[in-house]
């Protein structure tokens, strides 16, 4: 069965520095978002992607964070100069189409930045 | 809107029966819920869309009333697999036409299923 990967599992950063975290959405999907949890806490919606544009980004999503598709298969979270309260689970999810369907979520990337 | 779940937490026997509860005080667009166990990522259970829909699988269901505000999620006859972190995320109607399938999600319902 298809599914969304991440990788890395695990990244510690310092504070100030960028981090890249990964993800290969399902292959025929067209939507692809970004999402994080803060440990013991809710899922927030980070950013939804579509046609190489974001959709809809949250209020959490300033200027320290980009998304990009850089090729056909990979989907990028990048932030620029981490804070400790960057300290989140990440996960990527992609869905066939926006608006009601149903969303798959990959594994995530725990980052922890000391 | 964040959405509000209830109950918070529950407890449960092996065979009995939970209802979780998540409500909005706007007609949503659909409803997702999910399960997510500790350290993993969130699963997909079911979307809901229309309202007065039910739907199910297996011993877990779900229905949205008729206004669109409140879904429940049930859950029969519980085992011990079904312990978890329940979500519901939410889709709230577009005003500005954009597609992009923005998930809100409540605070959760965790779930413990004893022997």
């Amino acid at each position: 069965e298809p599914e969304v990967t991440q990788t890395p599992s695990h990244q510690v950063t310092q504070m100030g520095q960028e981090v890249i975290l990964r993800c290969v959405p399902i292959s025929n999907h067209l939507y692809f978002y970004w999402y994080r949890q803060i440990l013991g806490q809710k899922v927030e919606f980070l950013v939804s992607f579509y046609n190489n544009e974001i959709s809809e980004k949250s209020e959490i999503f300033d200027d320290q964070f980009s998304v990009e598709r850089p090729d056909g298969s990979n989907f990028t979270l990048k932030i620029r100069s981490t804070k400790l309260e960057d300290s989140a689970m990440y996960f990527c999810a992609s869905s066939e189409q926006g608006q009601l369907y149903e969303q798959y979520f990959g594994p995530g990337t725990r980052l922890t930045v000391t | 809107q964040q959405p509000v779940q209830s109950p918070q937490a529950v407890i449960l026997r092996e065979g009995e029966d939970a209802v979780i509860n998540c409500s909005s005080s706007k007609a949503l667009y659909s409803v997702h819920w999910y399960r997510q166990k500790h350290g993993e990522a969130p699963v997909f259970l079911m979307i809901l869309l229309k309202g007065g829909e039910q739907k199910g699988h297996d011993k877990i269901s779900a229905s949205f009333n008729e206004k669109k505000q409140q879904s429940s999620l049930y859950l029969t006859a519980s085992q011990l697999s079904y312990s978890g972190t329940y979500f519901c995320g939410t889709e709230m109607p577009s005003v500005s036409g954009n597609q992009g399938g923005k998930l809100i999600f409540g605070q959760g319902t965790e779930l413990s299923v004893k022997p």
